[in-house]
């Protein structure tokens, strides 16, 4: 059963600061990974999509990924109130009969004032 | 560019009815997914359509079906609803099945009493 794993908070941090959300995925095949926001009451929004192992930047988001631990993080710089949602790490494995995306539960952010 | 798009946005229905929900994917998109978001499950896959064949199914009963058009919308179908089958289902479309990202419609609320 491939997995995807995350935090499922709630992470609390004060306005300024940086977020960081961490996730773990099981299936070491996995090829395409994505961080997704999505608010309370809507749909996934794409934030962030990581392919190579290091970090790719993003204004204030940065993804990091590192294949070896199979893990995946997104850094938010200068948090804002406007950043609390709860976000979703999906994992997809390209090829084959696997290329659906396979999300986490997703880590609740609040950002206070 | 429109984006995904999907109707109803809500629907409420009763024990053993049916549904057919639709989705209507980005200009040039020819890959469709459907997902099933409930708190406790998280956003779960239900299938993925491309070029109007089912390329991927997940985990679920033989009471949820799809299909796909030449056009590239998509239908999907649940027979005899269950109580449980409340949840936001969520369409969301890409290029292919590689390292494209998807992108999510607004998703159709489906309550059922």
């Amino acid at each position: 059963q491939k997995e995807v794993e995350q935090n499922s908070g709630p992470l609390s941090v004060p306005e300024g600061a940086i977020a960081s959300l961490n996730c773990t995925y099981s299936d070491r095949v996995s090829q395409s990974f994505f961080w997704y926001r999505q608010y309370s009451g809507k749909s996934p929004e794409l934030i962030m999509s990581i392919y190579s192992n290091g970090d790719k930047e993003d204004g204030r988001f940065t993804a990091q990924l590192n294949k070896a631990s199979q893990y995946v993080s997104l850094l938010i710089r200068d948090s804002q109130p406007s950043d609390s949602a709860t976000y979703l790490c999906a994992v997809r494995n390209y090829g084959g009969s696997q290329g659906n995306l396979i999300f986490g539960k997703g880590t609740k952010l609040s950002v206070k004032p | 560019k429109a984006g995904v798009t999907q109707t109803p946005r809500y629907l409420i229905k009763t024990r053993g009815q049916q549904v057919t929900l639709s989705c209507s994917p980005i200009s040039g998109h020819r890959s469709v997914s459907w997902y099933q978001q409930t708190p406790g499950q998280g956003l779960q896959f239900l299938f993925e359509y491309f070029s109007e064949t089912q390329r991927n199914k997940g985990n679920f009963p033989g009471r949820f079906s799809g299909r796909q058009f030449s056009n590239s919308r998509s239908e999907m179908n649940v027979s005899t609803l269950e109580l449980g089958d409340s949840a936001l289902y969520l369409c969301a479309s890409t290029t292919d099945r590689g390292y494209q990202p998807q992108h999510f419609g607004d998703g159709t609320r489906l309550s059922i009493l």
